[in-house]
């Protein structure tokens, strides 16, 4: 059984970094065409990909928001950890992890997902 | 803004058929990517419901079925039932200049 779960503040302030942990069991980020991947999802609004840090260590961002994001592996751990700077209060929301799978050529799915962590960037 | 497109609510009677469509381009669903589609209740975290455009995982009821067509992919629902009620996401790549993995706006299905 797959699972995955987010760590972190729930509450930052703007211009703060926001550190947060996907722990995970029941697979491993050393299978080919595995990945672990970072979505936000914003109060009453669609799911919005941040990050992807694959099998093999490459990484993917999301271009609008690159410059403001690292993701990083530790495999003995099993945990994925995914920073963002100067956080604003526009970045107000769920953050979820999931583990993704290749289903061809560059698109990887979301299997399954965190429950979710509220993160809200207040003053 | 998405680079995909759905309608914002569809709705039908207990055991009806639903369409939910997601419309792209050429630099995603036209360009052959795959697409996935996402259930999400109140409150909980979505939940995949087709991978590979037209695939179902384990446990998934058979009255859920996915398609593409050149630009566009289309989540079906036949049979609609109470719990079908919850909000539905479709999901791909692009390859131009936005996000890489891209979902839609959501589209609100409401058993009448």
């Amino acid at each position: 059984q797959i699972t995955l779960k987010e760590s972190g503040p729930t509450l930052v302030k703007p211009t703060q970094t926001l550190t947060l942990t996907c722990t995970f069991s029941g697979f491993s980020l050393t299978t080919s065409e595995v990945g672990v991947g970072w979505i936000r999802q914003p109060p009453g609004k669609a799911p919005e990909w941040l990050a992807l840090i694959y099998w093999d260590a490459d990484k993917r961002y999301s271009p609008s928001l690159k410059s403001r994001l690292t993701i990083t592996k530790d495999t003995s751990k099993n945990q994925v950890v995914l920073t963002m700077t100067n956080m604003d209060p526009v970045d107000t929301a769920t953050y979820y992890c999931a583990h993704s799978i290749n289903s061809g050529s560059y698109t990887y799915y979301f299997e399954s997902w965190g429950q979710g962590t509220l993160v809200t960037v207040s003053s | 803004q998405s680079v995909l497109t759905q309608p914002p609510s569809v709705s039908g009677a207990p055991g009806q058929r639903v369409t939910i469509s997601c419309t792209g381009s050429s630099s995603n669903i036209g360009a052959g990517f795959d697409v996935h589609w996402y259930q999400q209740l109140p409150g909980t975290a979505p939940k995949l419901l087709i991978f590979g455009t037209t695939n179902r995982p384990a446990g998934v009821p058979d009255r859920f079925s996915g398609s593409k067509y050149g630009t566009s992919a289309s989540l079906v629902i036949t049979g609609l039932q109470a719990e079908d009620e919850a909000d539905y996401y479709c999901q791909s790549y692009d390859s131009g200049l936005t996000d890489f993995h891209v979902f839609g706006p959501g589209t609100k299905v409401t058993v009448l």
